[in-house]
């Protein structure tokens, strides 16, 4: 079955440490998302890339990192100056910019 | 900056009642996306609008796009148990980037 593959689903870290979040979808899709899901705050974009070796800020950069190497992967990385890292972290990937967006299971972050 | 809001925030309808929830954009959407997410879940897309005062149906629900293409709303007919999620519009602004409305969390009583 297609799909996108978040993991883990669960993520404990200690304050002051950098955490890769992974996302790998088999969809065949160019462009993939990475939202954070805040209660009452709808999804913020906080990096999108619409195709291999390219990405781009969204909303909500500041403290994060992505890469892009292969179309398959779209790892976040939740760097030690992000202010508030606890939150629920999708990752999402669509055929192209006007195309509906399939959701990973999400990773929810938890940093003491 | 981009803005969609949604409201409200929260409904609780008894079963068999009627639901609405609406979303504003304070720019022009190319486009919009309704997407429903069970507690617990993640978001799973039910329906796009691109047309000036398109409205397009599933079953009970209904999606309005408005003529402006600034708002939006989904209707939901004799809600059921079924029904229980919050729903997010998601607006394509004319820089390609999609925006999450606050979304509407729905509870419905048996």
């Amino acid at each position: 079955d297609g799909g996108i593959t978040q993991s883990p689903k669960y993520l404990f870290r200690k304050e002051g440490q950098n955490v890769t979040l992974s996302c790998e979808q088999n969809l065949n899709h160019d462009a993939m998302y990475w939202y954070r899901q805040d209660p009452g705050q709808g999804l913020r974009l906080i990096y999108y890339s619409q195709i291999v070796n390219d990405f781009q800020k969204g909303d909500i950069a500041e403290g994060y990192s992505v890469s892009r190497e292969k179309k398959e992967s779209f790892p976040l990385t939740v760097t030690s100056a992000q202010k508030n890292p606890t939150a629920f972290y999708l990752c999402a990937s669509s055929m192209s910019d006007l195309s509906p967006l399939h959701f990973g299971n999400g990773t929810r972050l938890t940093v003491t | 900056g981009q803005q969609v809001m949604q409201i409200p925030q929260y409904q609780h309808v008894q079963e068999g009642e009627d639901f609405t929830t609406y979303c504003n954009s304070s720019t022009t959407l190319s486009n919009i996306q309704w997407y429903k997410q069970r507690p617990g879940g993640h978001p799973v897309f039910l329906i796009q609008l691109v047309k000036s005062g398109e409205v397009k149906k599933q079953k009970r629900l209904t999606f309005q796009f408005g003529e402006a293409k600034k708002n939006s709303s989904l209707h939901i007919t004799a809600t059921q148990t079924t029904d229980v999620g919050t729903y997010f519009c998601a607006g394509l602004n004319t820089g390609n980037q999609f925006y999450f409305g606050t979304g509407t969390s729905l509870t419905v009583i048996p």
